[in-house]
C-alpha cells in the first residue's frame, strides 16, 4: 500500500507563502490525495482533494489563500499571505485497497 | 448545516474492556455516503480505523483494530456506530467521525466530527 512523506516542520513569516510537500511511494505516484488542517487542539479540517494533474477541488469555506499542485509523486500545498490562523499540522491522506493512509503531517509555523 | 457529533468515550480497563462509540449525523443525506473511523493518540498523528459503506453492506478495518472492532450504522436514525472490545492501552487516542464524499469509502472525508476521547487504563 502507498507510504506518504511529510517533512515534520515548516515556517514563514506572516503575510509570505509556504509551500508544503507530500511524496507518495514508488508504483503510486498517479495517486488522488486529500490535504487536511488540524489547528491545535480542534478537529481535522478538510482542505482539498488533489490529482496528479494538478487538477483540485477544495472544500466548503476554504480560503483561495489555499492552493494546491502536483509533479511526478509530489503533491503540494501552497498557503499564501499566510494569517495567524494558519499555525496547525497538515496532513496528507490517501485510500488504497479498503485502507486509508495518512502522512505523518507537517507542523506551520507562523513566525 | 452539515454536522457530525461523537459520544460514547470514556475510561475502560484494559484486557477485557468495551465501549461503543457513537455519531450522530445531520445536514445531509446519511445513507448516500460511506463513513469512517480515524483516530489519534495523544501527540500522534491520524490513523484510519474502519470505514463502512452507505448501505452498510461493507465494511473495513486496519489490521490493528481486525477482529476486535466492529463498525456499523442505523441509516434510519442517521448514526455510526463502533464497538470496541479487548480494548487495549494502545487504542488510547481521540476518535473521529468522518464522511466520505461518495457512497462507498473509496475517496476522501470532506467533515470530520469534533471527536470523543477513549482511554485505556488500570
Amino acid at each position: 500500500q502507498p507510504v506518504l512523506t511529510q517533512s515534520s516542520s515548516a515556517s514563514a513569516s506572516l503575510g509570505s507563502s509556504v509551500k508544503l510537500t507530500c511524496t507518495l511511494s514508488s508504483g503510486h505516484s498517479n495517486y488522488i490525495i486529500a490535504w487536511h488542517q488540524q489547528q491545535p487542539g480542534k478537529a481535522p479540517r478538510y482542505l482539498m482533494k488533489l490529482e496528479g494533474s494538478g487538477s483540485y477541488n477544495k472544500g466548503s469555506g476554504v480560503p483561495d489563500r489555499f492552493s494546491g499542485s502536483s509533479s511526478g509523486a509530489d503533491r503540494y500545498l501552497t498557503i499564501s499571505n499566510l494569517q495567524s490562523e494558519d499555525e496547525a499540522d497538515y496532513y496528507c491522506e490517501t485510500w488504497h485497497s479498503n485502507t486509508h493512509v495518512f502522512g505523518t503531517g507537517t507542523k506551520v509555523t507562523v513566525l | 448545516e452539515v454536522q457530525l457529533v461523537e459520544s460514547g468515550g470514556g475510561l475502560v480497563q484494559p484486557g477485557g474492556g468495551s465501549l461503543r462509540l457513537s455519531c450522530a449525523a445531520s445536514g445531509f443525506t446519511f445513507s448516500s455516503y460511506a463513513m469512517s473511523w480515524v483516530r489519534q493518540a495523544p501527540g500522534k498523528g491520524l490513523e484510519w480505523v474502519s470505514g463502512i459503506s452507505g448501505s452498510g453492506s461493507s465494511t473495513y478495518y486496519a489490521d490493528s483494530v481486525k477482529g476486535r472492532f466492529t463498525i456499523s450504522r442505523d441509516n434510519s436514525n442517521n448514526t455510526l456506530y463502533l464497538q470496541m472490545n479487548s480494548l487495549r492501552a494502545e487504542d488510547t487516542a481521540v476518535y473521529y467521525c468522518a464522511k466520505h464524499t461518495v457512497v462507498t469509502p473509496h475517496d476522501a472525508f470532506d467533515i470530520w466530527g469534533q471527536g470523543t476521547m477513549v482511554t485505556v487504563s488500570s
